[in-house]
């Protein structure tokens, strides 16, 4: 059971938009920034989003992050095939000192 | 960049200890730049930051494993390692090396060491 709770599937066609949601607790999103990565099957997982909307260089301005009090969401508008992977929010834990995981959303582009 | 890369045994017998090291290039370990953690997932299963060690040599592990978790870091060969004492079953995963931002995040990734705990 992930800290973190995140839908276990999403889909879109070419050209939507989709987001993903996850949510979390006063001790984690609640008080910090989220961050969001991106995992190809056999892969390891990338940094698509940091500081809760930042994007590292070369991550399409197509992704974008929120968040709003203990919640957060992942948007990926002109969706393209390339995109479907496993998206995870991920978020400082103070109790932790350290990340907490969601359980992953696989995105599926019809 | 950052470039990370996990090696050690794919296969540790039930109540052994699992050894991975990941060796670092790019940039020296003890910089600054990054703290180094180690991060699991099991098969279809999600991600569990094991720990990290932070530039200062203190590390840092989660509660649900620091009584069989250590990591260390040799910095003349750029590597940092991680020692799961006791495993089981439950500990066979994909695990990860990653350079830590700390609330930033993991910015970049080894790209994974497969253990199977069976005998």
């Amino acid at each position: 059971q992930s800290v973190l709770t995140q839908p276990p599937s999403a889909s879109g066609t070419p050209g939507q938009r989709v987001t993903i949601s996850c949510s979390g607790g006063g001790s984690n999103i609640g008080s910090n920034i989220v961050n969001w990565y991106q995992q190809f099957p056999g892969t390891a997982p990338r940094i698509l989003i940091y500081s809760s909307h930042q994007r590292p260089s070369g991550v399409p301005d197509r992704f974008s992050a929120s968040k709003s009090g203990t919640s957060a969401s992942l948007a990926i508008s002109g969706l393209q095939s390339e995109d479907e992977a496993d998206y995870y929010c991920a978020a400082w834990d103070d109790s932790l000192n350290g990340p907490v995981f969601g359980g992953g959303t696989k995105l599926t582009v019809l | 960049q950052e470039l990370l890369q996990e090696s050690g045994p794919g296969l540790v017998k039930p109540s052994q200890t699992l050894s991975l090291t990941c060796t670092v290039s790019g940039d020296s370990i003890s910089s600054g730049s990054y703290h180094w953690s180690w991060i699991r997932q099991p098969a279809g299963k999600s991600l569990e930051w094991i720990g990290r060690i932070y530039t200062s040599g203190n590390a840092k592990y989660n509660p649900s494993l620091q009584s069989r978790v250590t990591i260390s870091v040799d910095t003349s060969k750029n590597q940092f390692s991680l020692k799961l004492d006791s495993v089981t079953a439950a500990d066979s995963a994909v695990y990860f090396c990653a350079a830590d931002r700390l609330k930033l995040g993991l910015d970049f990734w080894g790209q994974g060491a497969l253990v199977t705990v069976s005998s």
